[in-house]
């Protein structure tokens, strides 16, 4: 099966500007979700979506970050406008509903670069 | 809060044993994970404890002891593609799907 997609791998854009990053889940999987790794710090959590329904976004940094889900396949992370301390790797993730407890399966990563 | 410590580095030999320490605290524990993230990559899933007890799984093994807070990774006959950052994660009762990240213990394959 096809793996967790990010797109894109790489994103360099200037403070202020707006950038959106795209995660594809494994088919099927209903549990999707976002951490980011900022250089030096864990990874952490931002928000878990089940379908297309945000199940926890505590972890999402303030309103300069919006995540969407339509129709429950891919999701996207907007940042706008973008921040230096946003530079960082986003991950995405998935794991089926039922099968409990399993790992996720993240994806590669996009390393989001402010300058 | 949640709290997930580990050493950040590790250096070890080819064809020995490591052990790779993990501590925590948090509101909750609904289960424990260790990923295994090579430079650039994803982090692919290694194993989970949520009973205690020594989990085996070929080489690696994970151990977790929930009144100490604390759990290990264990990998024998240590091969060159071992080198690769080891993620301890803790799933709290708390936010079901959730997991809480240490920041990882790079470790390194030695010939």
């Amino acid at each position: 099966e096809a793996g967790v997609t990010q797109f894109p791998s790489h994103s360099v854009i200037e403070k202020g500007q707006t950038v959106t990053l795209r995660c594809d889940p494994i088919s099927g999987h209903d549990n999707l979700y976002w951490y980011r790794r900022v250089m030096g710090k864990e990874i952490k959590f931002l928000l878990h979506f089940v379908k297309e329904s945000k199940q926890d976004e505590s972890g999402m940094p303030n309103n300069r970050f919006l995540a969407e889900r339509t129709g429950g396949t891919y999701s996207t992370l907007k940042v706008q406008p973008a921040e230096l301390e946003d530079s960082g790797v986003y991950f995405c993730a998935s794991s089926p509903r039922d099968r409990l407890p399993v790992g996720y399966t993240f994806g590669s990563g996009t390393r989001l670069t402010v300058v | 809060g949640q709290n997930i410590d580990q050493p950040t580095e590790m250096t070890a030999t080819e064809g020995a044993i490591v052990q790779i320490n993990c501590t925590y605290q948090t509101s909750g524990f609904n289960g424990l994970f260790w990923y295994q993230q090579h430079a650039g990559e994803a982090p692919t899933f290694l194993s989970y404890n949520v009973l205690d007890g020594l989990e085996e799984k070929g080489r690696f093994s994970s151990f977790l002891s929930r009144s100490k807070g604390y759990s290990y990774l264990l990998l024998k006959e240590l091969q060159m593609k071992d080198s690769a950052s080891y993620l301890c994660a803790v799933r709290s009762e708390r936010g079901y799907q959730k997991v809480t990240f240490g920041i990882g213990t790079k470790l390194q394959v030695i010939p």
